[in-house]
């Protein structure tokens, strides 16, 4: 069976701190790992990575994937409370009669004090 | 920017009975999806949806659930005979084909909350 593991469970931070979520996954015919930010309802984008060891960085976020580990972390530096929030990992499956299914893990609750 | 819509944002229905949920999803998207969130739980899979017909669901799709694209922007969930336990937000979502043997991200709806008394 498919799996998405993510760590921590919750998180609380202050402002200006700098957070690391980890994400391993067991994924058949895994194709990518995502994340997203789930704020109220809607899980927004953020990245997606199909390569291992290339970063992928937008503003003060960045992850990259370990495909011979099978993990993925997601750096945000210098937090701010606009970064509160579910951040979700999910793992691409596709191949076979799969097509493009993904995998959720559970989520990780950032949440940030001013 | 182009978005997946959702209706109703939320839905009280009691149980046995038959609801619909609508999604528009991108309009250049090809491959459509229903995922579920129960409170609390993980997003789940339910179904894909490519060429007109169901391409892959999970066992949480039984046969009280069914998907149609009736034309060519709405994408619908059926639940025949509600139960409580289908009380859920449940997302829509919509991606393009691949492109150049990658992968292309889904983008979600803003979700239907479906209560059932």
């Amino acid at each position: 069976e498919d799996k998405v593991v993510q760590s921590p469970l919750s998180l609380v931070v202050h402002e200006g701190d700098t957070v690391t979520l980890n994400c391993s996954y067991e994924v058949t015919n895994f194709r990518s790992l995502l994340w997203y930010k789930q704020e109220k309802k809607a899980p927004t984008f953020l990245f997606m990575l199909t390569s291992s060891g290339i970063e992928k960085k937008s503003g003060r976020l960045s992850s990259i994937l370990d495909k011979k580990e099978l993990f993925s972390i997601l750096n945000i530096t210098a937090t701010q409370t606009g970064d509160s929030a579910v951040y979700l990992c999910a793992a691409y499956n596709a191949g076979g009669t799969s097509y493009g299914k993904l995998t959720f893990g559970q989520g990780t609750i950032l949440t940030v004090h001013p | 920017e182009p978005e997946v819509t959702q209706t109703p944002s939320h839905q009280v229905t009691q149980m046995g009975q038959e609801v619909i949920l609508r999604c528009v999803p991108i309009s250049n998207h090809l491959y459509f999806y229903w995922y579920r969130q129960i409170l609390g739980q993980k997003v789940e899979f339910l179904v894909s949806f490519y060429n007109n017909e169901i391409s892959e669901k999970s066992e949480i799709f039984d046969d009280q659930f069914s998907v149609e694209r009736p034309d060519g922007s709405n994408f619908t969930l059926k639940i025949r005979s509600t139960k409580l336990e289908d009380s859920a937000m449940y997302f829509c979502a919509s991606r393009k084909s691949w492109q150049g043997g990658l992968n292309t991200e889904a983008f979600f709806g803003q979700g239907t909350r479906l209560t059932v008394v």
